[in-house]
């Protein structure tokens, strides 16, 4: 069963357009949500992270949008680049110990930025 | 450079062999992980260390024994590989306490 779903699975924008990546999730023990940015080659670097006690993170041109009710959580990317392609996921992990922090991840999108 | 590192960086491998992939990590963290991303790039745990403890293992084919030498370094054995082992492994590590979780480069194995 796939603890977080993301939508959509591929996404092209014009250079200097929004990008929004979307995901759901159902177990109200997550309490940490990161999204991983991954290049062809390379592993997932992370990117930005929110705890569901906010309801917005930004940094830089990245922003996470977080509605605890919906369970749902979204990152936006504002004045989208041509660097910025790459495939994003996604994540969810909880406090218990027994996890030791697992992430959870959704399938992935991939951003193509058209110059 | 302060990082997660893996060896080798791609390994390409006949049915039936017996093979390993390092990770070191020298960021000070005590708990280890190792992922695998099948063709369409889905993200799954396998196993989990915390400070040299087997913590996590993912219903993962007995054929996969990973090992923790110390804690900053998780290794993953593979045995009798299968042609549904071709995926890329990915090490990644974190410090108890934070939930920041930083990925290895990967091992991008081929089992033909």
């Amino acid at each position: 069963q796939q603890q977080v779903k993301q939508s959509p699975q591929s996404l092209i924008v014009q250079k200097g357009g929004i990008s929004i990546i979307n995901c759901a999730y159902e177990n109200t023990a997550f309490d940490y949500f990161p999204w991983y940015q991954q290049f062809p080659g390379k592993g997932p670097a992370l990117l930005i992270a929110i705890r569901p006690d906010v309801s917005e993170k930004k940094e830089g041109r990245f922003t996470i949008s977080f509605n605890k009710s919906a369970k749902q959580f979204s990152l936006h990317i504002m004045d989208s680049q041509p660097g910025d392609s790459a495939t994003y996921f996604c994540a969810a992990s909880t406090a218990q110990s027994s996890t030791l922090g697992r992430l959870y991840f959704g399938r992935g999108t991939q951003l193509t930025v058209w110059p | 450079d302060t990082a997660v590192s893996q060896t080798p960086k791609y390994l390409v491998t006949q049915m039936g062999n017996d093979k390993s992939i390092k990770c070191e990590q020298n960021l000070g963290h005590d708990t280890m992980y190792w992922y695998k991303q099948d063709s369409k790039k889905f993200l799954k745990i396998m196993f989990s260390y915390n400070n040299k403890e087997l913590i996590i293992n993912e219903t993962v084919p007995n054929r996969f024994s990973p090992k923790s030498p110390d804690k900053a370094h998780l290794n993953l054995h593979i045995n009798s590989l299968e042609l549904g082992d071709s995926a890329v492994y990915f090490c990644a590590s974190k410090t108890s306490g934070r939930r920041e979780q930083y990925f290895g480069p990967g091992t991008r194995l081929t089992v033909t």
